[in-house]
């Protein structure tokens, strides 16, 4: 069955660029969608269409693709920025909806 | 402002039938998709099925045998049942909105409401 893969756990210092990628077989013919989840709230989308950035999104948070890779990419990290991360798809015709596994990226 | 906020009952006995409504304040519910997800504790998220304003459904496979999603929209709100329960089905359960049709994320979510399955 078709999954999006994540890496459980990123780690990096404080102002340094995080990098977190999301890897699935349909990819390529899909958008990709990346979410942050911080202990006790609701996700938040930080990033839409694989490279946009919602309203009051920080400029620090970029999307990019490459093949069946997609990356979440957070420049100069900070430590608000500590949290789970989700990659999301769907295919154009929305019959499935798929989260990866989540990452937990944490900043010492 | 779009809001969202989930009810219902926290628990519910083994076998039994979970029963949520999302109530969607500052917009209409028309020209949207209506979503619910849910989270186990300390596990990822997992999209259980939509609906739009025309009453269209599509459901998690994992879970379709067990769930119905049902729009009311004198109420603005939409609402969750998933049947034969067990404590595998023990989670947060997040409502959300779909912005457009092709644009099949969540732009909007309530603030999740946790459902214990336990006799």
């Amino acid at each position: 069955s078709y999954e999006l893969t994540q890496p459980p756990s990123v780690s990096v210092s404080p102002g340094q660029t995080a990098r977190i990628t999301c890897s699935g077989d349909e990819l390529p013919k899909q958008y990709a969608y990346w979410y942050q989840q911080k202990p006790g709230q609701a996700p938040v989308v930080v990033i839409y269409k694989d490279n946009e950035r919602p309203s009051g999104i920080p400029e620090r948070f970029s999307g990019s693709t490459s093949g069946t890779t997609v990356t979440l990419t957070i420049s100069g990290v900070q430590a608000e920025d500590e949290a789970d991360y989700y990659c999301q798809s769907a295919p154009t015709s929305g019959t499935s909806l798929m989260f990866g596994g989540g990452t937990r990226l944490a900043v010492l | 402002q779009v809001q969202l906020q989930e009810s219902g009952p926290g628990l519910v006995r083994p076998s039994e039938t979970l029963s949520l409504t999302c109530s969607v304040s500052g917009g209409s519910i028309s020209g949207h998709y209506w979503s619910w997800i849910r989270q186990p504790p300390g596990k990822g998220l997992e999209w259980i099925g939509y609906v739009y304003h025309s009453g269209t459904t599509y459901y998690n496979p994992s879970l379709k045998s067990r769930v119905t999603i049902l729009l009311d929209t004198s109420k603005n709100q939409f609402s969750l049942k998933l049947n034969s329960l067990t404590a595998a089905d023990t989670a947060v359960y997040f409502c959300a909105r779909i912005p457009l049709f092709l644009e099949w994320y969540f732009d909007y979510w309530g603030q999740g409401k946790l459902v214990t399955v336990s006799s």
